[in-house]
């Protein structure tokens, strides 16, 4: 089974903090993705990668950065948190093609204060 | 009119009840389709794809129109552990994101 590892189950930031959030793949997939979620919204996308090195913004970037270094390795970088910004946050990965679906990382629950 | 729609339920069954959900989705580009499972404070999972002639799982069956726009699932037998969010997918043309609705809550009752 494809495994998406992220690095923190719970954290809690002050607000104006640099916060990295880490995911990890062991199955060699291509694309990786970046979503919060928050109750009544769903799940929003921030960024994704769909390979090394490559990054697109998705519906929701603003304050928010990525780095993809290496295929397995997609990293969420909050450059000053807000409180607007506590939220679950969510890592998938997905083959390189369509009609295959995302497997999820457990999520990291952060709380800015 | 958004994306993906879903009603939100709550959708409270009896056990061994049978249950269908509906999602809507607005582009008719959309080729690929899905349902996940969500579990309170847990990750979601992909329960099935839904293809295009309908295709089935044990108890669940899942089923594409487009001429309609919406894909179904319905859940047969209902058991207490089927008790989650049910998540529609859609991705839309050749793009790598997909579009997800805010769920379906099912709840069933012993």
């Amino acid at each position: 089974d494809v495994k998406v590892t992220q690095s923190s189950r719970y954290l809690v930031k002050r607000t104006g903090e640099k916060v990295f959030l880490e995911c990890v793949q062991d199955m060699d997939h291509e694309n990786m993705f970046w979503y919060r979620q928050d109750p009544g919204l769903g799940l929003r996308l921030i960024y994704f990668s769909y390979d090394v090195k490559m990054k697109e913004k998705g519906d929701i970037p603003e304050g928010y950065s990525v780095s993809r270094e290496k295929k397995e390795r997609f990293s969420l970088i909050l450059e000053s948190a807000s409180t607007n910004q506590t939220s679950m946050y969510l890592c998938a990965s997905r083959v390189g093609k369509a009609n295959y679906g995302y497997t999820f990382g457990s999520g990291t629950r952060l709380t800015v204060v | 009119r958004k994306e993906v729609e879903q009603d939100p339920g709550p959708f409270n069954v009896p056990e061994g009840a049978t249950v269908a959900f509906n999602c809507t989705y607005s582009n008719s580009a959309s080729q690929s389709f899905f349902w996940y499972r969500q579990d309170c404070r847990k990750e979601p999972k992909l329960l099935m794809s839904v293809y295009s002639s309908g295709n089935e799982d044990g108890r669940f069956t899942a089923q594409l129109n487009r001429a309609s726009q919406y894909i179904s699932l319905l859940i047969r037998d209902s058991k207490l552990s089927d008790s989650a969010t049910y998540l529609c997918v859609v991705n839309i043309g050749r793009t790598y994101k997909y579009i997800f609705g805010t769920g379906t809550r099912l709840k069933v009752l012993a």
